[in-house]
């Protein structure tokens, strides 16, 4: 079965450090997504990707970077993390259409010390 | 503004009942779609339904139904019988057509408690 999974799942790292979370699909799906979650503020789009070399800005994406080298991977990158950027990340991948729901990944939990 | 408004941060409901969940949401786009995703306390992302702005009957999935009224601009999530697995946070999520964009906003949620 197609999956989307995420590693580490937790990560607890120091205020200045670079942190990436990886995040690998086997659906085959061009549209790929990071999000935080936070409480009182659901979920927030960070990156995003259309496929290969693409990447884009979403609402909340000072700190963070992405590259996609190929349709599998979108890895973030946290270039020098802050202990703002504490938080749940989700990794998410879609079918380009409309109706197409994003598939997720079970989170990595980040906190930074 | 707020382009999804979940109103309702907490609701209990009795087990066997049925419960709403409401959403409404902000957009001047005449083509979008409606999500709501499920997400139970291990924190996985589960997708439960789509209802598309041009469709004309109300999205239905087993125990979950959507209750879209488009000129009140609300897509409220209705859980039939409710069982204690139901027990999760819900979010209501809107993607629009125009840019293609392919990105989901998303509401605040609403933590759904059973009582059995």
């Amino acid at each position: 079965d197609a999956e989307i999974t995420q590693s580490p799942r937790h990560k607890i790292t120091e205020t200045g450090r670079q942190v990436t979370l990886a995040c690998h699909q086997t659906w085959n799906h061009n549209n790929m997504f990071w999000y935080r979650q936070d409480l009182g503020h659901g979920l927030r789009l960070i990156h995003y990707s259309y496929g290969v070399h693409d990447t884009n800005k979403g609402e909340v994406s000072d700190g963070y970077s992405v590259s996609r080298s190929n349709t599998e991977d979108l890895p973030l990158t946290l270039e020098s993390a802050a202990s703002s950027q504490t938080s749940v990340y989700f990794c998410a991948s879609s079918e380009t259409g409309l109706n197409q729901p994003q598939h997720f990944g079970d989170g990595t939990r980040l906190s930074i010390l | 503004a707020q382009k999804i408004t979940q109103t309702q941060p907490g609701m209990f409901v009795q087990e066997k009942e049925a419960v709403t969940l409401d959403c409404t949401y902000d957009t001047s786009d005449p083509s979008y779609g409606l999500f709501w995703y499920k997400q139970p306390s291990s924190g996985e992302m589960i997708f439960l339904i789509y209802q598309g702005s041009y469709d004309q009957q109300n999205a239905t999935e087993g125990r979950y139904s959507l209750n879209f009224q488009k000129a009140r601009k609300s897509a409220n999530l209705v859980i039939s019988a409710s069982q204690l697995g139901d027990s999760a946070m819900y979010f209501c999520a809107m993607r629009e057509r125009s840019g293609n964009t392919g990105k989901l906003i998303f509401g605040q949620g609403t933590t759904l408690q059973v009582k059995p």
